[in-house]
């Protein structure tokens, strides 16, 4: 399995809402990003974990809030989000290599749209 | 910090056509490179990746992108373009990053758009 899946594909939120976007992936990596891309631009980094800890927070808004239950899972938990905050998600994970030759798989991604 | 340059942010051209996309990267030290495509509506797919060994690349579809260290570059390169192969084109290198993980820093990329 070379998989990244995620759900949903899709999400409508107004700005009160809560969800979370969930990914998974059974490769057996240890490293797990998410990305937010907007339309026509390159995906930006948000978050890294790796090992389950989270490695890097981009000063990512609060009002994201990810969470690594397992070696497998990544979740996005989304709270009280703008307008401007529609994007395409992505999970991304990898083998988590000492160094170099660590390549990124890309899932599929959540298209969030908040209202 | 590391930083990836594509050189054109838009190009047209008809089917049957030579492609070629720049790509310039910052690091002077030892880098892994990717070319990724993202079609319309959908997600990112590797086309091609570079660890070591032949700096001459080949990935699916046809494409192929050449390695040229004393340059940093890393052109991706297709002899004749498909309508199919109208999408968005990135450019991304794998910088030095803490231990368990790694860090893409991707070109502003180049959206291909091929006339039948």
């Amino acid at each position: 399995d070379t998989e990244v899946t995620q759900t949903p594909k899709h999400l409508v939120m107004g700005m009160t809402n809560k969800k979370s976007l969930k990914c998974e992936q059974h490769m057996g990596h240890r490293a797990m990003y998410w990305y937010k891309q907007k339309a026509k631009k390159p995906p930006e980094l948000m978050f890294v974990y790796s090992y389950e800890k989270l490695s890097i927070n981009e000063s990512v808004p609060s009002r994201f809030s990810p969470e690594c239950p397992n070696s497998s899972l990544l979740n996005l938990h989304l709270h009280a989000l703008q307008p401007e905050d529609s994007a395409l998600y992505l999970c991304a994970s990898s083998q988590a290599r000492q160094g170099w030759m660590d390549e990124q798989f890309f899932g599929p991604g959540t298209r969030l749209t908040v209202l | 910090a590391q930083s990836v340059s594509q050189h054109n942010h838009h190009v047209i051209l008809s089917e049957a056509a030579s492609l070629e996309l720049g790509c310039n990267y910052s690091y002077g030290g030892t880098v892994n490179l990717f070319w990724y495509v993202q079609y319309p509506g959908q997600h990112l797919q590797l086309l091609l990746k570079y660890f070591s060994g032949d700096p001459l690349v080949k990935g699916i579809k046809g494409f192929e992108a050449e390695f040229i260290k004393s340059k940093f570059s890393f052109n991706l390169r297709k002899p004749s373009v498909q309508w199919s192969d109208t999408a968005e084109y990135f450019c991304a290198v794998n910088s030095p990053a803490g231990s368990g993980y790694s860090t893409l820093t991707f070109g502003k990329g180049t959206m291909l758009l091929v006339s039948p």
